[in-house]
């Protein structure tokens, strides 16, 4: 059974910090990791998509690593803001997206003025 | 292009009543998935479609609980005789072919409360 665990659940830091978000992963046969912005009351955006052939993908100041062998992926964001607030998610999926994602439950994300 | 779109928004009813929720795919994406987020959980993956075809529903409670995606129309998560666990925000994706290797996108979800 595939299980995505996501550390820390909470995190508050000032604005202008450089932070990092974990995300750990069972599953050996991970076809891609995705992360996800979920903002209160509104659905899923996506921030960044690492297919299993990459280590890496970067995005303005975000940037996802993806490492199979430890079953890790950490998000960074560079220089936070206080729109970055808000629950930041990762799912796998296997065998080339004909499965459905599995979620982490979520890291919520709070940035201070 | 408008993205997937859900509807309700916000869905309430009364024990034992029925929950319809409706979920559009982005224009030209011919597969469905329906993922319920229950309160301090994460999300999880309910059912998987493609138009009249059912992938993979291993998600799904095998009581009361269907999804389709007709030739025309929306796909509908229908929910019978409600309870108040299934009280949660219901969201849907949707893709091209996974062949395609494009990710999934998702709508803004139905908040389902069961009174």
């Amino acid at each position: 059974k595939q299980e995505v665990t996501q550390i820390p659940a909470a995190l508050s830091v000032p604005e202008g910090e450089n932070l990092v978000l974990n995300c750990s992963f069972t599953d050996s046969a991970i076809y891609n990791l995705q992360w996800f912005r979920q903002d209160p009351g509104k659905g899923l955006t996506s921030l960044l998509l690492i297919q299993s052939s990459q280590r890496e993908q970067t995005s303005g100041r975000l940037n996802a690593s993806l490492d199979k062998s430890s079953g890790r992926s950490t998000l960074y964001i560079a220089a936070s803001q206080p729109g970055d607030s808000a629950t930041y998610l990762c799912a796998e999926t296997r065998r080339g997206g004909a499965d459905g994602l599995t979620f982490g439950k979520g890291t919520h994300l709070i940035i201070q003025p | 292009n408008a993205g997937v779109m859900q509807n309700p928004r916000h869905l309430v009813r009364r024990r034992g009543q029925e929950a319809r929720l409706r979920c559009s795919p982005m224009k030209g994406h011919s597969h469905v998935y329906w993922y319920r987020q229950l309160p301090e959980e994460g999300l999880k993956f309910m059912v998987y479609l493609q138009k009249e075809n059912i992938i993979d529903e291993s998600g799904m409670p095998k009581e009361r609980f269907s999804a389709e995606f007709p030739k025309e129309g929306p796909s509908i998560l229908r929910i019978q005789q409600v309870v108040r666990g299934d009280s949660a925000a219901y969201f849907c994706a949707s893709s091209p072919p996974p062949e395609n290797r494009t990710h999934p996108f998702f709508g803004s979800g139905t908040q389902l409360s069961v009174l």
